[in-house]
């Protein structure tokens, strides 16, 4: 089955830096993978999503570019501010299946003021 | 529109009595997933319902978890005899056929068992 790993499993960075965030995935049949952010106390919200038939999508401050050669998807966020510091998942599915996501165990991203 | 709701937003017990959690899915959405966050970690995949179809309960843990859903809406994650390794957030989330990769989330129960 499907496999996903995301580093780091912490991230600090200065407001107004740039966040990066990477995923691996095991199974070369998923060709769709969101990321979620979830807030403390909230359930996770989608922010971006990607499919295998794209290489990169950018909305405002947030992008993702996925390699599908070497299985690995990113999330950059550019200009972070403190709203920014949350807790961030990957993860992947195979559409047309039942669209069960396996998930990464998330990144903590910390943006200080 | 309404989004994903899911209550009790909090649910303590005792070890050994039974609880019920409840999603209410936004509209018309056809599918439900039922996922378990331990503290600091990823979401782990507990059963997905699709439509009328037989769900699919391949993640839940033990005989002691189940779940059914009413109507093709509300569904109830139901934990019998409740040990302190449930304690953890219990997320439901929704998604629509035509989309059916993109799951909609709700705020999650958090259970602690005593």
């Amino acid at each position: 089955g499907e496999n996903v790993e995301q580093h780091p499993s912490t991230l600090s960075v200065q407001e107004g830096d740039s966040a990066v965030i990477k995923c691996t995935y095991s199974d070369s049949a998923s060709n769709y993978f969101p990321w979620y952010k979830q807030e403390l106390g909230k359930g996770p919200q989608l922010i971006i999503d990607i499919r295998s038939n794209v290489g990169e999508k950018k909305d405002q401050r947030i992008a993702v570019t996925l390699n599908k050669t070497a299985k690995h998807f990113s999330l950059h966020i550019t200009e972070t501010q403190p709203e920014d510091s949350a807790v961030y998942f990957c993860a992947a599915s195979l559409t047309g299946s039942q669209g069960n996501l396996i998930f990464g165990k998330g990144t903590k991203l910390s943006v200080k003021p | 529109g309404a989004g994903v709701s899911q209550s009790p937003s909090n649910k303590v017990t005792e070890k050994g009595k039974d609880v019920e959690l409840r999603c209410d899915p936004i509209s018309g959405h056809t599918a439900l997933y039922w996922y378990r966050q331990s503290l600091g970690q990823g979401l782990e995949f507990l059963i997905y319902f699709q439509g009328n179809s037989a769900p699919d309960k391949s993640g839940l843990p033990s005989d002691r978890f189940s779940a059914e859903r009413t109507g093709g809406s509300v569904s109830t994650l139901t934990i019998q005899r409740t040990q302190q390794e449930d304690s953890a957030v219990y997320l439901c989330a929704s998604n629509h056929r035509e989309y059916q990769e993109t799951q909609y989330f709700g705020p999650g129960t958090r259970l602690l068992v005593l």
